[in-house]
């Protein structure tokens, strides 16, 4: 069975653009969650969505967004980038978003902003 | 100060047990967790508890939750190699928010 995949691996954007990262649960996982993970900061959430609704929020300004689509598969924006975006950026999901004990990432996607 | 603590670097010889420590501060934790990133890599889910348990082992690995200091560890027996790399203590209170430490750099000494 797939795990968490996520795309593209890497990425390279200049400032002031915007990326779209794009992720696939684990089949029968209805939450997605996204974590950035940038040199120095360690992981820090930023959105957890749940069928396709957003239910929480990082402590992230409002460029960060995302969405949930119906097949459960999510998509992370990130519009007028800046050069502290660049970070892994780790997708994970949930069989039960309740549960706790279920929530697996995937190999995450590498965003460097020049 | 911070929520979930770890020390950054522990450094042990092939062969040795290995011990992770972490400290939270949330006494509502509901759920803890170790991950491991080996580099360039995601996260690996290794093991879990609940915060009314004590102890839970599975194979090489044996977790110690000590709720009233709120410490938690991580045991590695017959520490490998590839065992290197960083782990993660986080704690969830249950409704999906993972809170990290900074991890802990595990290097294993052929």
């Amino acid at each position: 069975e797939a795990g968490v995949t996520q795309s593209p691996t890497h990425l390279i954007k200049t400032r002031g653009q915007q990326a779209t990262l794009r992720c696939s649960p684990i089949s029968g996982h209805t939450s997605v969650y996204w974590y950035q993970q940038a040199l120095g900061l360690g992981l820090q959430f930023l959105l957890w969505y749940d069928e396709g609704e957003e239910r929480n929020r990082g402590n992230f300004p409002p460029r960060f967004s995302g969405r949930q689509f119906p097949n459960y598969s999510s998509e992370l924006n990130v519009n007028a980038l800046e050069l502290e975006d660049s970070a892994l950026y780790l997708c994970a999901s949930s069989l039960d978003p309740l549960s706790g004990n279920t929530i697996y990432f995937g190999e995450g996607s590498w965003l460097t902003v020049v | 100060g911070e929520d979930v603590e770890q020390s950054l670097f522990l450094s042990v010889r092939e062969g040795d047990s290995s011990v992770i420590n972490c400290t939270y501060t949330d006494s509502s934790s509901t759920y803890l967790y170790w991950y491991k990133q080996e580099p360039g890599a995601g996260l690996q889910l290794l093991t879990y508890i609940f915060s009314n348990m004590d102890m839970k082992q599975d194979q090489r690995l044996t977790v110690l939750l000590n709720k009233k200091d709120k410490h938690l560890s991580l045991r590695i027996a017959d520490t490998q190699t590839g065992d290197s790399a960083i782990y993660f203590c986080a704690e969830s209170k249950g409704y999906s928010t993972l809170t990290f430490g900074k991890g802990t750099m595990l290097l294993v000494s052929p």
